[in-house]
């Protein structure tokens, strides 16, 4: 069965420049959550997309943005790094329909960025 | 407020121990769902379990068995007769309905099998 892709796996910046993560659902999934996960922390809620529309905003830096497009993948691009930035980002992908929370949420295997 | 607490930073037991996760949650709404998730050490999030506030029955899937108690607010989460390959971070995590799904998680817990 096909799962969440996320691109790069592994991605190694210098502070100050900028990264884009990209995402790609499951077919048919037409809901996109971010998550950010830290050294030994849980993973936060970033934000969230629901048939190409933000459907809620987390914890995101405003160094953050992000977007779904037609064909469902999300990008979320990131500028002016900070060594605080580096994490596993997680992409989750889900069937929900208008973002109801009793569908379980697929995850990606997550991109580790590393901010030098 | 939301908020999911667990307890357990770490655990350590023998292979074929039973072993409890614990997890504790702080919701006002009455519609809410509860998961867990594993992430071994390679990283990813493998989903568990969904339950949702309304289905206080206990479910048991092979070695893996779940016990909701809204009285007490916890969803505890037991490995029968562990074994080496379920040494992970365990985490409990929240959703509100009506609030897009996202993910409210604890702080997870470590548990090491050792043989």
């Amino acid at each position: 069965a096909a799962g969440v892709i996320q691109s790069p796996r592994h991605l190694i910046k210098e502070k100050r420049e900028t990264a884009t993560l990209k995402c790609y659902p499951i077919p048919r999934h037409d809901t996109v959550y971010w998550y950010q996960q830290g050294p030994g922390q849980d993973p936060q809620f970033l934000i969230s997309f629901y048939e190409k529309m933000q459907s809620d905003k987390g914890s995101i830096p405003d160094r953050f943005s992000a977007q779904q497009f037609s064909d469902y993948h999300s990008e979320l691009n990131m500028s002016s790094l900070e060594l605080g930035d580096s994490a596993l980002y997680f992409c989750a992908s889900s069937p929900a329909s208008r973002g109801e929370s009793y569908n379980e949420q697929f995850f990606g295997p997550g991109t580790r960025l590393t901010v030098l | 407020a939301q908020k999911v607490t667990q307890a357990q930073t770490e655990i350590s037991v023998v292979e074929k121990e039973d072993v409890t996760l614990d997890c504790v949650y702080e919701t006002r709404d009455t519609t809410y769902y509860l998961f867990w998730y594993k992430q071994p050490p390679s990283g990813e999030l493998v989903f568990l379990i969904r339950r949702n506030s309304f289905d206080e029955q206990n479910e048991i899937s092979g070695r893996y068995s779940w016990n909701f108690q809204k009285s007490t607010s916890s969803f505890n989460f037991t490995i029968t007769a562990s074994q080496v390959v379920d040494s992970a971070v365990y985490f409990c995590a929240l959703s509100l309905y009506n609030q897009g799904g996202k993910l409210i998680f604890g702080q997870g817990t470590e548990l090491s099998v050792k043989p």
